[in-house]
């Protein structure tokens, strides 16, 4: 089956620092999403990227769909304590849903 | 809004007790899935249902699992008889429209000693 390879697994970084991590696959895939998840909560959509090569931003967030279709990036500019989270990226050839193993970053004030 | 209300929130139960964790959508959909989230696997896909109607339940890891969707309003998920290794949030998901956004509710934390 397919294989999400996301990385860092952690990250500390401090308060106003941006934050990079990245998935990249074995196949392509048609669709990358991005998605974060609170403690004590379930993961909530970030960004959707639907086109090989998509650039696209929700606020400080900015991801981008690879142009092998085989990977894909989440930056974060200017971390706040509230990004503190783990952040999963999930890819789809076809549903449902791949899930990467999430990347747990942790904002120092 | 898409949301999923799932229930309890937490379970403590003893090995070999059967477990039903349920999930009640509230917004339209055309799949529900069931995740199990454990540190050492991240988040594995159980079963899942396309208008109510199991479509791939491979990731069901025994027999001891089963998991029904009677309605578009409600699913369960049983664990029956229940082992410590089965100790996971377990998370139902909706997709509303485009099936890789996923609505997630905020999962079932059970415990099985």
């Amino acid at each position: 089956g397919q294989q999400l390879n996301q990385s860092p697994q952690s990250m500390f970084i401090q308060e106003g620092e941006d934050v990079s991590m990245n998935c990249t696959s074995s196949s392509i895939f048609n669709t990358w999403l991005w998605y974060k998840q609170d403690p004590g909560e379930g993961p909530v959509l970030l960004i959707a990227l639907y086109k090989a090569g998509e650039l696209t931003s929700n606020g400080r967030l900015t991801a981008q769909f690879g142009i092998t279709r085989k990977d894909s990036f989440l930056n974060i500019s200017a971390s706040i304590p509230s990004d503190v989270g783990i952040y999963f990226c999930a890819g789809q050839p076809t549903t449902p849903l791949v899930f990467g193993k999430g990347t747990r970053l942790s904002v120092i004030a | 809004d898409a949301g999923v209300i799932q229930s309890p929130r937490h379970e403590v139960t003893e090995m070999g007790q059967e477990v039903t964790l349920r999930c009640k959508p509230i917004s339209g959909h055309d799949y529900l899935f069931w995740y199990r989230q454990t540190m050492m696997r991240g988040l594995e896909l159980l079963i899942y249902f396309n208008n109510n109607v199991p479509i791939d339940d491979s990731g069901m890891p025994e027999d001891r699992f089963s998991a029904k969707m009677p309605n578009a309003s409600f699913s369960t998920l049983k664990i029956q008889p229940s082992e410590p290794r089965d100790s996971a949030v377990y998370f139902c998901a909706i997709t509303t429209g485009y099936a890789g956004e996923l609505f997630f509710g905020e999962g079932s934390r059970l415990t099985v000693l």
